[in-house]
């Protein structure tokens, strides 16, 4: 059974500060991870995919996947309160018929 | 280009009726995926339909749950005899294929009294 795990956080940050959020995978033959952003009462919004070992950037996202390690993060960088949201990891299983997803973490940017 | 549409955005029905949610994919999309997201829980998948076929029904409770995805129309969830434990949100996502991402409707948020 394919696991996805995330601290629940809150992690807190201050505005302007660089935002790390972690997330852990149970299988090995995974091969790309997605992030979605979800802000409490909405539907989650797609941010980042990744595919390949290494760093992706978009702006001010990058994700990072590291397979041998198992594990993928998203970075923020020049955190914003509108940032403050729960971040969900997701990964596919192997025919793509489902997406299992992390618990979420929180994020809380301050001013 | 219109993003995946879901109505309901609220429902609300009493012990014993019938909920049907509804789901419009992405246009060129057409890979649907339920999902439900229980108050103060992660997601879970439900089921994952192309036209006419259910492919994986795996997440679906195994009584009073069906899904459908007709050749014209949108996708349908139905729950027969709703009980108050099916209070949840319900997200459809669909996709262009298999394995890409996807992209999520704004969720029907049910409420069984």
């Amino acid at each position: 059974q394919k696991e996805v795990e995330q601290n629940s956080g809150p992690l807190s940050v201050p505005e302007g500060a660089i935002a790390s959020l972690n997330c852990t995978y149970s299988d090995r033959g995974s091969q790309s991870f997605f992030w979605y952003r979800q802000y409490s009462g909405k539907s989650p919004e797609l941010i980042m995919f990744i595919y390949s070992n290494g760093d992706k950037e978009d702006g001010r996202f990058t994700a990072q996947l590291n397979k041998a390690s198992q594990y993928v993060s998203l970075l923020i960088r020049d955190s914003q309160p509108s940032d403050s949201a729960t971040y969900l990891c997701a990964a596919p299983n192997n025919a793509g018929n489902m997406l299992t997803f992390g618990g979420g973490t929180r994020l809380m940017v301050k001013p | 280009n219109a993003g995946v549409m879901q109505n309901p955005r609220h429902l609300v029905r009493r012990r014993g009726q019938e909920a049907r949610l509804r789901c419009s994919p992405m246009k060129g999309h057409s890979h649907v995926y339920w999902y439900r997201q229980l108050p103060e829980e992660g997601l879970k998948f439900m089921v994952y339909l192309q036209k006419e076929n259910i492919i994986d029904e795996s997440g679906m409770p195994k009584e009073r749950f069906s899904a459908e995805f007709p050749k014209e129309g949108p996708s349908i969830l139905r729950i027969q005899q709703v009980v108050r434990g099916d209070s949840a949100a319900y997200f459809c996502a669909s996709s262009p294929a298999a394995t890409y991402e996807q992209y999520f409707g704004p969720g029907t948020r049910l409420t069984v009294t």
